[in-house]
C-alpha cells in the first residue's frame, strides 16, 4: 500500500463548477501538505502550501488538511478551462535527512469542460 | 527567468548508451533535489543535495545512477547503461535551507530506446 493514495480520475466538471480533490495519507508523521499543478509535459507547480490541520485560504484555492483523518483537500471555486491540469497532492515531515523529501500521490487528472 | 532550469529537456538514447541531464536551481537556494515521474504517477524521489553535500539517497538509486552538485551550484545526474526502464521525467527541484517549499524545474524526458 502507498504511503499516499488519491484518486487518478480523471476528473471532467463544467466551467464554474466548484471541484474537490483529496489526498489519504498513513505517514503520521506527515507534517507539511503541498498541493502540486502539473500541465502536460511540464514540471510540477506550487499552488498550496499548508503546515498540520487547518484551511488555507488562496484566491479560488482553499486547502484543507485533516490530521486525525490523514486526509487532505484542495478546492477549486468557479473553475476555469485553464485550470485543466494534473493535481498532486505531496507531503513530508518535519526533521533532517529523509524527512526532506517529499511524497507524492499519483496525481488526479482535471478537465473543466468550456 | 530566475526559476529551476534544466537541460535538456528531451532526450532520445539507445539502450545501453549513458547520458548526463544538468539542473541550475535557484540561485540563493542551497537544496536540490532529484526526482523521477514515469506516466501517470506522481515524483518519486531520488537523491538530495545541501550545498555540495550528498545528504539522501533512494532504494530507486541503483548503482548505475550517480549524482553530482561539485560547487553547491548546478548538478547532474547521470545514468550508465541506461535501460528501458529507466525512460521517464527527471525533475529536478531546489529550496532554501530555511524554507519548506521546494520549486521545480521543466524536467527532462528520458526515452530509451
Amino acid at each position: 500500500q502507498k504511503e499516499v493514495e488519491q484518486d487518478p480520475g480523471p476528473l471532467s466538471v463544467p466551467e464554474g463548477a466548484i471541484v474537490s480533490l483529496n489526498c489519504t495519507y498513513s505517514n503520521s508523521a506527515f507534517q507539511y501538505f503541498m498541493w502540486y499543478r502539473q500541465y502536460s509535459r511540464k514540471g510540477p507547480e506550487l499552488l498550496m502550501y499548508t503546515y498540520s490541520s487547518g484551511n488555507k485560504e488562496d484566491g479560488r484555492f482553499t486547502a484543507q488538511v485533516d490530521k486525525s483523518s490523514k486526509y487532505i483537500s484542495l478546492f477549486i471555486r468557479d473553475s476555469q478551462p485553464s485550470d485543466s491540469a494534473t493535481y498532486l497532492c505531496a507531503m513530508r515531515s518535519s526533521g533532517l535527512g529523509s524527512a526532506r523529501q517529499l511524497t507524492f500521490g499519483s496525481g488526479t487528472q482535471l478537465t473543466v469542460l468550456p | 527567468d530566475t526559476g529551476v532550469s534544466q537541460n535538456p529537456r528531451h532526450k532520445i538514447t539507445k539502450r545501453g548508451q549513458n547520458v548526463t541531464f544538468r539542473c541550475d536551481p535557484i540561485s540563493e537556494h542551497n537544496r536540490l533535489y532529484w526526482y523521477r515521474q514515469t506516466l501517470g504517477q506522481g515524483p518519486e524521489f531520488l537523491t538530495y543535495f545541501q550545498n555540495e553535500a550528498q545528504l539522501e539517497k533512494s532504494r530507486l538509486l541503483s548503482d548505475r545512477f550517480s549524482a553530482e552538485r561539485p560547487k553547491g551550484s548546478f548538478s547532474t545526474l547521470e545514468i550508465q547503461r541506461t535501460e528501458q526502464g529507466d525512460s521517464a521525467m527527471y525533475l529536478c527541484a531546489s529550496s532554501l535551507s530555511s524554507g519548506e517549499t521546494q520549486y521545480f524545474g521543466p524536467g527532462t524526458r528520458l526515452l530509451v530506446l
